[in-house]
C-alpha cells in the first residue's frame, strides 16, 4: 500500500468551477502538508503547505488537512484556464534529521475556457 | 533571485553506459535533494544532502547511483552503469529549511534505450 494516495485522474472542468482535490495518507506521523502544481516540462511549484489539521486559504485557493481522517484536500475557487497543470500533494514527518517528502501521484486538472 | 538549475534537460544514454546529471541551488541553500519520477509513478525521493553531507540517502536505488556535493554547492548524480528502468525524470530541489518551501529545478530527463 502506497503511504500517499491520489486520485490521478484526469479531471476536466469548465472555467469558472470549483475544484476539489484530495489525498489520504497512511503515516500518522506526517505533520507538514504540502500541495504542489507542475506545469509540463517543469518543475514542482509548492502553492502551499500546513502544519499539522486545519484550513488555510491564500486567494482562490484553501488548503484543508483532517489528520483525524488522514485526509487532506486543495480547492480551488473560480478556476481558470491557467489553473490546468498536475497537482501533486506531498506530506513530511518535519523531522530535523531529513527533508524527505512523500509524494501523492498527482491529479491531471484540465479548465476549459 | 536564480532559480534550481539541472543540466541537460534531456539525455538519451544506451543501456551500459554512465550518465552525470548536475542540479545547481540556490545560492546559499544548504539543503539539495534529488528525487525521481519513473513514468506513471509517483515522484520519489532519492537522497538529502546538508552543504556536503549526506543527510539521508535511504531512497537511493543501489549501488550504480553515487550523489556528490562538492564544497556543499552543486551536485552531480552519476548512474553508472544505466539500466533501462533507469529512466525517468530526475529532479532537484533546495531549501533553506528541512521542512517545506523547497523549490525544484525543471528536471533532467533521462531515457536509457
Amino acid at each position: 500500500q502506497k503511504e500517499v494516495e491520489q486520485d490521478p485522474g484526469p479531471l476536466s472542468v469548465p472555467e469558472g468551477a470549483i475544484v476539489s482535490l484530495n489525498c489520504t495518507y497512511s503515516n500518522s506521523a506526517f505533520q507538514y502538508f504540502m500541495w504542489y502544481r507542475q506545469y509540463s516540462r517543469k518543475g514542482p511549484e509548492l502553492l502551499m503547505y500546513t502544519y499539522s489539521s486545519g484550513n488555510k486559504e491564500d486567494g482562490r485557493f484553501t488548503a484543508q488537512v483532517d489528520k483525524s481522517s488522514k485526509y487532506i484536500s486543495l480547492f480551488i475557487r473560480d478556476s481558470q484556464p491557467s489553473d490546468s497543470a498536475t497537482y501533486l500533494c506531498a506530506m513530511s514527518e518535519g523531522s530535523s534529521n531529513t527533508g524527505k517528502l512523500i509524494f501523492g501521484q498527482g491529479t491531471t486538472l484540465q479548465v476549459k475556457p | 533571485e536564480a532559480g534550481v538549475t539541472q543540466f541537460p534537460s534531456h539525455s538519451v544514454i544506451e543501456k551500459g553506459q554512465t550518465v552525470t546529471l548536475r542540479c545547481d541551488p540556490i545560492s546559499g541553500h544548504d539543503n539539495l535533494y534529488w528525487y525521481r519520477r519513473v513514468m506513471g509513478k509517483e515522484i520519489k525521493f532519492l537522497l538529502h544532502f546538508v552543504k556536503e553531507s549526506k543527510q539521508d540517502e535511504s531512497g537511493m536505488p543501489n549501488n550504480r547511483f553515487l550523489a556528490e556535493r562538492t564544497g556543499g554547492t552543486y551536485s552531480t548524480l552519476k548512474v553508472q552503469p544505466a539500466e533501462l528502468e533507469d529512466s525517468g525524470v530526475y529532479f532537484c530541489a533546495s531549501s533553506q529549511t528541512t521542512v517545506y518551501g523547497y523549490t525544484f529545478g525543471s528536471g533532467t530527463r533521462l531515457t536509457v534505450v
